[in-house]
């Protein structure tokens, strides 16, 4: 079972569509868990982080289930600006250490005009 | 603060040739990660080093592959005797601590291999 899993996608969606995103992690264990927005050919960046009570930024919800070891991203009213890959991301704490990240492989998300 | 930054962008090496890539860290960051992502894949670890330490290199190929971050200067990662299988893209990612939940991304290298 991989680490970290994620909807293969990809997701074509219209304007001001609703889309979720699914995430499912091995490791009971992990500590702490985000999700990265990547645009074609560039560096992965922070979108949010994913906390046990749920937390929403704008458009963006971002939920965790650490029972059933699963993560989630709601986003609403997409705007084409919204047009990246989202990745899932844990951070595990190994060793006293918490510096690794593990990275899903990731979710096209394309919004149409 | 100029952010992390890379070079070069790209690169292309014939078969078995070295490839350096290089990464300064953003102002007052200390620890230095380095990532791979294969074409069609998520990124994965390969090292993470402290000034003049490497802490963890467990998602480094024991082969071919070497990371340095020396006092002074650029952390480095050398690939020798390339083949097609280490063409990918090169991100390095750094913090002020060890938290790797506090890094920041480069824009990366894209290492093509010919």
């Amino acid at each position: 079972r991989k680490e970290v899993e994620q909807d293969p996608g990809p997701f074509n969606v219209p304007e001001g569509a609703t889309v979720a995103f699914n995430c499912t992690y091995s490791n009971s264990a992990s500590q702490s868990f985000f999700w990265y927005r990547q645009d074609c050919r560039k560096e992965p960046k922070l979108l949010m982080s994913v906390y046990s009570s749920g937390n929403e930024d704008g458009r963006f919800t971002a939920q965790l289930n650490r029972a059933s070891q699963y993560i989630s991203l709601l986003i609403r009213d997409s705007k084409l600006s919204d047009s990246a890959t989202y990745l899932c991301v844990v951070n595990d704490r190994s060793g006293g250490s918490n510096y690794k990240l593990t990275f899903g492989k990731g979710t096209l998300l394309t919004v149409n005009p | 603060n100029a952010g992390v930054m890379q070079n070069p962008r790209h690169l292309v090496r014939r078969r078995g040739q070295e490839a350096r890539l290089r990464c300064s860290p953003m102002k007052g960051h200390s620890h230095v990660y380095w990532y791979r992502q294969l074409p069609e894949e998520g990124l994965k670890f390969m090292v993470y080093l402290q000034k003049e330490n490497i802490i963890d290199e467990s998602g480094m190929p024991k082969e071919r592959f070497s990371a340095e971050f020396p006092k002074e200067g650029p952390s480095i990662l050398r690939i020798q005797q390339v083949v097609r299988g280490d063409s990918a893209a090169y991100f390095c990612a750094s913090s002020p601590s060890g938290a790797g939940t506090e890094a920041f991304f480069g824009q990366g290298t894209r290492l093509t291999v010919v």
